[in-house]
């Protein structure tokens, strides 16, 4: 299976700074890749699929790039509600894997 | 979209386990599903999927031979059977809408939890 690896595994960041999220693919996964952000006690919410395009209603503050093995989301300017934990997940290949995830915290 | 799981609980090591998702708010049998956990703690691990048809399954090597997923398209519900449960399944278990059958989940259920221990 496709090995998903996210860095940094904790980002400090200051609110209204941006914050550039890493994930890569042990293979190429074209453009196949998904970001989701996760709050305590919370189920996932997504936020980019096909590696770039924003899904419903989510702000454009967010915005993905990247294909092959190496992905980024970007948070542009970061606001209170988006500390949180963010997932990339590749569905090129079965079964879909996940990264183990970035934790964004307020620094 | 909603996704309400239930099912969820204590079950000792060896013990079996079925969870449910009532799905509504869209047209259920045109869309795939997934079983997405959370083990306390720690990241998402996809677990199984399942086509809107139901002809087609997949399960993560860590549980085939032991979890079976499976719908029902007229009582819009997903099912994930779980037989011969480890303490390492111990997991918050997520309803996953797809977007298309080996795509990404737009919408998640809230999770349901399963323990298993002595």
């Amino acid at each position: 299976e496709i090995v998903m690896t996210q860095s940094p595994a904790t980002l400090s960041v200051s609110p209204g700074e941006r914050a550039t999220l890493s994930c890569r693919a042990s293979q190429s996964v074209s453009s196949n890749l998904a970001w989701y952000q996760q709050k305590p006690g919370q189920a996932p919410r997504l936020l980019i699929f096909g590696a770039s395009t924003r899904a419903t209603g989510i702000p454009a503050r967010f915005s993905g790039s990247g294909s092959g093995t190496e992905f980024t989301l970007t948070i542009s300017s970061l606001q209170a509600d988006d500390f949180a934990v963010y997932y990339c997940q590749q569905y090129n290949n079965w079964p879909p894997t996940f990264g183990g995830g970035t934790k964004v915290e307020i620094k | 979209v909603q996704l309400l799981e239930s099912g969820g609980g204590l079950v000792q090591p060896g013990g079996s386990l079925r969870l449910s998702c009532a799905a509504s708010g869209f047209t259920f049998s045109n869309y795939a599903m997934s079983w997405v956990r959370q083990a306390p703690g720690k990241g998402l691990e996809w677990v199984s999927g399942i086509s809107g048809a139901g002809g087609s399954t997949y399960h993560a090597d860590s549980v085939k031979g032991r979890f079976t997923i499976s719908r029902d398209n007229s009582k819009n519900t997903l099912y994930l059977q779980m037989n011969s449960l480890r303490g390492e399944d111990t997991a918050i278990y997520y309803c996953a809408k797809d977007y298309l059958w080996g795509y990404y989940t737009d919408d998640w259920g809230q999770g349901t939890l399963v323990t298993v221990s002595s």
